[in-house]
């Protein structure tokens, strides 16, 4: 079974430009969590999706919004980029979402915002 | 809130010898699940192994065992026979279970494996 994907893998923007990447989960996954990863602040949840719907979201600005697909793919927006937005975003995929839900995680889209 | 604390910023292991990892995380809840995942210099995250609070006995997955200890909230992670590959940076991360899948990370642990 093929694993979570994500593109593209690296990508440069500078101040102001917005920006989408994109995350296809595990086939047969239904819930989507997006995650950033930074050196100064670890590893944040930024929200995950199941059913089209944003089930769950963690403390970013409005600038930061996603949204799902009925085939499960997501998207990730980022508008009006800022120098702080450069990191590494993980896309996650598991089975329902739940809890008991191991979350399996894509390669990673590289981000830097000069 | 849940927090998860890793206090190794980094560790390093010999070549066959074994190798702990410390975690230990903060909850008010009875129903969770723990993890460790592993992430190489290729910035994959990959799942290590996986804890169900419920269950006393500790996981094992090969070379990988954990040592949870439920009213310390501690979850351990011991490598045995440590590999050149097994060099990579470690999170411990928390889960509960009764509500939406929402992973809470440590701040990692990055292990060396001199030969």
């Amino acid at each position: 079974k093929a694993g979570v994907t994500q593109t593209p893998r690296y990508l440069i923007k500078t101040r102001g430009q917005q920006v989408t990447l994109s995350c296809s989960p595990i086939s047969g996954h239904r819930s989507v969590s997006w995650y950033q990863q930074t050196p100064g602040q670890g590893l944040q949840f930024l929200f995950e999706y199941f059913s089209e719907t944003q089930r769950n979201k963690g403390n970013f600005p409005g600038r930061f919004s996603g949204r799902q697909f009925s085939n499960s793919r997501s998207e990730m927006n980022v508008s009006t980029l800022e120098l702080g937005d450069s990191a590494l975003y993980l896309c996650a995929s598991a089975r329902e979402g739940r809890g008991r839900d191991t979350q399996y995680f894509g390669p990673g889209t590289r981000l830097t915002v000069l | 809130a849940q927090t998860v604390t890793q206090s190794q910023p980094e560790m390093s292991v010999q070549e066959a010898e074994t190798v702990t990892l410390s975690c230990t995380y903060d909850t008010s809840e009875s129903d969770y699940y723990l993890f460790w995942y592993k992430q190489p210099p290729s910035r994959q995250m990959i799942l290590v192994i996986r804890q169900e609070a419920y269950k006393q006995q500790n996981a094992t997955e090969n070379r990988f065992s954990v040592n949870f200890q439920k009213a310390a909230k501690s979850f351990s992670l011991k490598i045995s026979d440590s590999q050149l590959g097994d060099a990579a940076m470690y999170f411990c991360a928390y889960n509960r279970g009764s509500t939406l899948g929402r992973l809470y990370f440590g701040r990692g642990t990055q292990l060396t494996v001199w030969p």
